[in-house]
């Protein structure tokens, strides 16, 4: 079973910031949290990950508590081309590409 | 450009027929992986493997085989005992190292009649 809770949709106007909650109330010390998008019928693509300090990259934010049991990603200025479905995932090191997915947040990017 | 590479993009099979799915990789991973979605679900992993010559099961492997003979090349053959074989079928590879993220293929939809 996947280790993380998230909502199943959400909507965010375009321009605006999307922030996208999870929680992962289980997480173990050695674990991080990933961020992966799928738009549709295409493969998933890596957006961001961390640990426990906040990350930032070109394309998002990932915001974690301090007792590391929830996270949010925060696409700063969302557009249209940002619509799929994201997907928040606890993984452990040298873990690669072992990943147990829930069903994700599907974000709908209006204008 | 380095990537996966999966193909056919879409599949189709007669009911009883074993198929084989390619991934090919050029970013000199060690790691591959194979997962598959069903509609609305996220992805499950089938098989991985994390060296040349070596792959362990994944959550559902009944019913499918692979083989990795080669560092850039992960096959997967979806066999007849597989009860339900249509899906979408997704590869990744991953240096398998410390933190490095998973990049995944544009996947082969199977469908079987």
């Amino acid at each position: 079973d996947a280790k993380t809770t998230q909502p199943p949709s959400m909507d965010c106007a375009e321009g605006r910031a999307a922030n996208l909650p999870c929680n992962h109330s289980t997480i173990s010390g050695n674990e991080y949290v990933y961020w992966y998008r799928q738009i549709h019928s295409q493969g998933p693509q890596y957006i961001i990950h961390g640990l426990k300090n906040n990350e930032t990259n070109e394309m998002a934010s990932l915001i974690i508590t301090e007792d590391r049991k929830s996270s949010t990603l925060i696409l700063p200025h969302a557009t249209l081309r940002d619509t799929a479905v994201y997907y928040c995932i606890v993984r452990g090191y040298n873990q690669g590409g072992k990943l147990i997915f829930g069903q994700g947040t599907e974000l709908s990017v209006k204008p | 450009d380095g990537g996966i590479t999966q193909s056919p993009k879409y599949l189709f099979r007669k009911e009883g027929q074993n198929v084989t799915l390619s991934c090919e990789q050029n970013l000199n991973h060690d790691a591959m992986y194979w997962y598959r979605q069903d509609p609305g679900q996220g992805l499950r992993l089938i098989y991985y493997s994390q060296i040349v010559n070596d792959f362990q099961k994944g959550d559902i492997a009944e019913g499918y085989s692979v083989s990795r003979e080669k560092k850039e090349s992960f096959p997967l053959t979806v066999t007849s005992a597989q009860k339900n074989p249509t899906a979408f079928y997704l590869c990744a590879s991953s240096t398998g190292q410390g933190e490095a993220e998973a990049f995944f293929g544009q996947g082969t939809r199977l469908t079987v009649v």
